[in-house]
């Protein structure tokens, strides 16, 4: 079935320094990729997205690029702040009977210290 | 814009019991789907509510139950509760035709003892 594995976590990091969170799906054909991030006492919010094959999804500095060769959709950010603490979900998404649902990773922890 | 709202926001049951969660969806979406994610875990999901009725469901016993009122909103039930039922819920709604862009609300968190 579909599934998502993200790298393990904890991941701290220095304020400024370059983020990755690897993230590699399996499925059936090509599904839309997603990065949701959950602040601490709050619920998911979609970060960015992609929905084929060598899109590129961006907001605040994050990217992820879909990569249906390597069935990977890492996310990267160039200089993380403090504030981008919180817990990262890769998710995809799951057509079944007409309805559709997200599959998540089980998240991976990012502290940034300043 | 009202975004996804959930209540209540924490929630203290004893085994055995019942619980219903409650979600109101973002403003014009007509879709509501439920998901648990326990802790230091992905969310699962539950099932997914359009038109007052249940259109897909998870792995999860029929102690876990639905219902979609006409106005979008919705309510979790779980009957028998056991501590493996501990967990955040989190009610994330969408438009049917796009239902897998998905806007989440804040969660409930359960704890069973």
């Amino acid at each position: 079935g579909n599934s998502v594995t993200q790298m393990e976590g904890p991941v701290t990091l220095s304020e400024e320094a370059f983020l990755t969170i690897n993230c590699t799906y399996t499925a059936t054909g090509y599904p839309s990729l997603f990065w949701y991030v959950q602040y601490p006492g709050e619920g998911l919010q979609l970060l960015l997205k992609a929905t084929k094959a060598d899109d590129k999804g961006s907001n605040k500095g994050f990217e992820a690029t879909y990569r249906k060769e390597t069935t990977s959709f890492h996310l990267e950010k160039g200089s993380v702040q403090v504030s981008d603490s919180a817990v990262y979900f890769c998710a995809l998404r799951h057509t079944q009977g007409g309805s559709e649902k997200l599959v998540f990773g089980k998240g991976t922890k990012l502290t940034v210290n300043p | 814009d009202a975004g996804v709202t959930q209540s209540p926001t924490h929630l203290i049951k004893t085994r055995g019991q019942q619980v219903t969660l409650r979600c109101s969806p973002k403003s014009g979406h007509d879709t509501v789907s439920w998901y648990q994610q326990a802790l230091g875990q992905g969310p699962q999901f539950i099932f997914q509510y359009y038109e007052e009725e249940e259109r897909q469901r998870g792995n999860f016993p029929d102690r876990f139950s639905g219902h979609q009122f006409p106005n979008y909103s919705s309510e979790l039930n779980v009957n028998a509760l056991l501590l493996g039922d501990s967990a955040l819920y989190l009610c994330a709604s969408s438009l049917e035709r796009f239902s897998y862009e998905q806007y989440f609300g804040p969660g409930t968190r359960l704890t069973v003892t």
